[in-house]
This record gives structure tokens, sequence and C-alpha cells, in this order.
């Protein structure tokens, strides 16, 4: 079955960009009718969809983090990546990538997650 | 676009039936049949329970159920089990094509 595993940094100092990659296993990112997304969980809070991006490389962003967020996807190596830039202390969180299944049918499955901490 | 809103914790005994609500506006939960849920243990990543409003993923125990009214979905859990304690996130699609997650109730089994 197709599992995620997310790799990057765990340490960003503010107004720098943080960067992240989720590397897919068990199915390729180029097959299927599939969001691949990220989602993160600030420490003791709830999750926040960011964004995805589409087999085909259409992406989607949350509009609350649009000026400063870009998926991409380097299909060679079946892996997607995140990058978001002037980070402040609020983007501290637990980041998690995962397959969605287009807007109606949830995410399933998720990576473990990776905490990244912005502090200088 | 607001998260959607969900009690911050319930509990229940072995055995009993508990609901979660997730309300949210005619923008996201009450405009679309496309409400989630998600199961989380402390330490681990989430876990899709309901899609659809109602409909279970292959593996999902039926003791989980989902439904929808105007702009309130709910999350109903019966014979309740220790594994289940942890925490339950609903999410909605939304009219700007994004998705929304509520704050996340803590289920606490007695």
């Amino acid at each position: 079955q197709v599992q995620l595993q997310e790799s990057g940094p765990g340490l960003v100092k503010p107004s720098q960009t943080l960067s992240l990659t989720c590397t897919v296993s068990g199915g390729s990112i180029s097959s299927g009718d599939y969001y691949w997304s990220w989602i993160r969980q600030a420490p003791g809070q709830g999750l926040e969809w960011i964004g995805y991006i589409s087999n085909s490389g259409r992406t989607f962003y949350n509009p609350s983090l649009l000026s400063r967020v870009t998926i991409s996807k380097d299909t060679s190596k079946n892996q997607f990546s995140l990058q978001l830039t002037s980070v402040t202390a609020a983007d501290t969180a637990v980041y998690y990538c995962a397959r969605q299944w287009g807007w109606t049918k949830g995410i399933d499955p998720w990576g473990q997650g990776t905490l990244v901490a912005v502090s200088s | 676009q607001s998260a959607l809103t969900q009690p911050a914790s319930v509990s229940g005994s072995p055995g009993q039936s508990i609901t979660i609500s997730c309300t949210g506006t005619g923008t996201d939960v009450g405009g679309y049949n496309y409400v989630s849920w998600y199961q989380q243990h402390p330490g681990n990543a989430p876990k899709l329970i309901i899609y659809n409003v109602s409909s279970r993923p292959s593996g999902v125990s039926n003791r989980f159920s989902g439904s929808k009214s105007d702009n309130t979905a709910s999350l109903t859990i019966s014979g309740l089990q220790a594994g289940d304690e942890g925490d339950y996130y609903c999410s909605s699609y939304t009219s700007v094509r994004t998705l929304v997650f509520g704050g996340g109730t803590k289920l606490t089994v007695l």
C-alpha cells in the first residue's frame, strides 16, 4: 500500500524558508486521480490544510498561506515538496504529507509527520 | 475561512455510545456532503474514519458512523472501547475550494 515519509530540517530560523520533501512509496504520484497534500498541526493545536499538487501538476493553496507557500513535485523521484517562505514562530508545527482523494473522499494515508521549529 | 466548531472534550464509559458534533456554515458543512472525520492517537498521524459524511473506508469498524443535518455534522461511536480514546477532527470542503478542519475533540473513555 502507499506510504509517505516527510524529510527536512527540524529547525528553521525566523524569516528564512522552510523546505520539506515527501517521499512516496508503494504507488506513483503520477497515477490516479489524487491530490498530494500538506497539512500542519501546531503544538497542542488542531489541523490546518496547507495545499496540494495534483498528478498533472496543478496546485491549490490555503488562501491564508497563498503568498508564502509553494508545492512542487519531482516525478522521477516520486517525491513532492513544500516551501514556506518568511517563517515566524507561528509556523512551528508538525508537518504532514498525505494523499488527498480529491475534494470529497478525505485524506488517506498520512505520513508520520515531522516537527519543524522556527527559532533563532 | 474559520475553523469548524467542535466540543473540546467528550467522555463515555466502555460499551456506551457518544456523539461528537461539528458545526460550520452554509459555505462548508451545510453546502456540501463532503465532511470527513479523523481519529488521532497521541504521537500518531490522523487516520481517516469517515468520508462523504457517512461512508467508512475499508477496514474501519462499523461502530463509527457519520451524519449531517443543516450546518452540523456528527460522528457517533457505539460500543465504546478503550482504544477509541484520542482526538477526533472533522473537515469539510468549502465554497472557496479549500479544506477546513474543526478544532478537535478529545475523547476520554472512563
